[in-house]
């Protein structure tokens, strides 16, 4: 069965320094995997994908995700972070099994 | 414009009172999906469809049933709605598998349903 982890439910950087959000995942076939974005009282945006092209994923608003797959994950980074990337971020996971996972969710903090 | 579109966006009702959540979706996708978002849980799916007449059950579907039987839409239905189905609502859209892999799920904007 699969099963997606996000490791971290907050996390607070300050305006201009590194992004990393944190993803491990489980799949018994060739997972395809998603970030996605929710503002505040807002829909879910796609971030970026991974679907067995290059391991090294790069999605709107700078952000970027690198498959591991010795690793099982999927983790999300920015160099440098500003007040707008503010909002929860989600981690999901599909196979072929045709479900789709998504992680709990992590809420970054901007601080000024 | 393409997009996925739900109604209500809110909506209070009462325990037992039958009620449906249309969705919509104008990109002639085959892949539909309900998903109910609830504090400190994520997205959890409720019921999905691979295509017309094809439905299958997600993560938590006790309590729900969905019909499709237009490739457009998928509306949700909660025949006796109870308090612990007091949650956000999203339905998605995509175009499936292409292949082995998923293409990414396009969101409405959410549904806010309180049941008393």
């Amino acid at each position: 069965a699969q099963s997606v982890t996000q490791l971290d439910s907050h996390v607070s950087v300050s305006e201009g320094t590194p992004v990393l959000l944190r993803c491990n995942y489980s799949s018994s076939y060739s997972p395809s995997l998603f970030w996605y974005v929710q503002h505040p009282n807002k829909g879910l945006q796609l971030l970026l994908k991974y679907t067995s092209a290059a391991t090294l994923v790069k999605g709107i608003n700078g952000f970027e995700a690198e498959f591991k797959k010795s690793e099982t994950s999927f983790h999300l980074t920015k160099p440098s972070a500003h007040m707008s990337d503010a909002a929860e971020y989600f981690c999901v996971v599909s196979d072929l099994k045709d479900k789709i996972i998504f992680g709990k969710g992590t809420r970054l903090h901007i601080l000024p | 414009e393409a997009q996925v579109t739900q109604n209500p966006r809110y909506l209070i009702t009462v325990t037992g009172k039958k009620l449906t959540v249309t969705c919509s979706q104008n990109m002639n996708h085959e892949y539909m999906s309900w998903y109910r978002q609830d504090p400190g849980l994520g997205l959890r799916q409720i019921y999905y469809s691979m295509n017309v007449e094809v439905t299958d059950k997600g993560d938590v579907p006790e309590g729900y049933k969905v019909s499709r039987k237009e490739k457009r839409n998928f509306p949700l239905i909660l025949e006796s709605p109870s308090p612990n189905q007091t949650s956000l609502y999203f339905c998605a859209s995509s175009l499936g598998l292409s292949g082995a892999w998923y293409n990414e799920q396009f969101f409405g904007p959410g549904t806010r349903l309180t049941v008393l």
